[in-house]
């Protein structure tokens, strides 16, 4: 299957707005979801078909995607916002690509 | 409310069998694919594959790392997936987490519930 891949990690100041990316030829065909994973917790979607937010997810998370780049963006960031992000899609063969996470800190 | 329950996790030595179950309650279950994914101690997300619905032909697809080793199944009389884990390998040792997997498009896929997952440990 073909690979997606992620900054290992990134920092965004209290309340400032920090953007996960993720890349992968995957992406041209397949939409992105995002996953948020806090320490001892299982993963929660936070974002799916690029842009749309489940039940419960604050709008302060956002979804975008460009060519073979999906992105996540928390604006205003928030302390409890500290977690591993996981970006998920499909390749060709219908198997499913997992980005290796995005450990997000805030500062 | 859709819950996903693994159990079936323990100490199992390298070369022996394991399976989990993933008990889902909450909604119908025959309806929707299940994905597995683990995560080794200290590390990321892994795929390990998925099983579709009967409606889709049930058909299966494995990561390459476990592909021929492990198998899904799935009992949607009782609500349970399985994921069978043969000749287990000490790189096996991770939490397994089973998903319910939705479709909103033609190419949108994503895992909108996780369960609480269960620890393999594979060691002699």
């Amino acid at each position: 299957s073909s690979d997606v891949t992620q900054d290992p990690a990134v920092s965004v100041a209290l309340g400032q707005t920090v953007r996960i990316t993720c890349q992968g030829d995957s992406l041209r065909n397949y939409y992105a979801s995002w996953y948020r994973q806090k320490p001892g917790q299982a993963p929660v979607l936070v974002i799916y078909a690029d842009n749309n937010r489940p039940s419960g997810i604050p709008d302060r998370f956002s979804g975008s995607s460009s060519g073979n780049t999906a992105s996540l963006t928390i604006t205003g960031a928030r302390a409890e916002d500290e977690a591993d992000y996981y970006c998920n899609s499909r390749d060709s063969n219908g198997e499913d690509v997992l980005g290796p996470g995005t450990k997000v800190t805030v500062l | 409310e859709v819950k996903l329950v693994e159990s079936g996790g323990g100490l199992v030595q390298p070369g022996r069998s394991l399976r989990l179950s993933c008990t889902a309650s909450g909604f119908t279950f025959g309806d929707f694919a299940l994905s597995w994914f683990r995560q080794a101690p200290g590390k990321g997300l892994e795929w390990v594959g998925f099983i579709r619905s009967k409606i889709h032909d049930g058909t299966t697809k494995y990561a390459a790392s476990v592909k021929g080793r492990f198998s899904i199944s799935r009992d949607d009389s009782k609500s349970i997936a399985y994921l069978q884990m043969n000749s287990l390998k000490i790189e096996d040792t991770a939490v397994y987490y089973c998903t319910r997997d939705r479709r909103n498009l033609l190419t949108s896929y994503y895992k909108d519930s996780w369960g609480q997952g269960t620890l393999v440990t594979v060691s002699s």
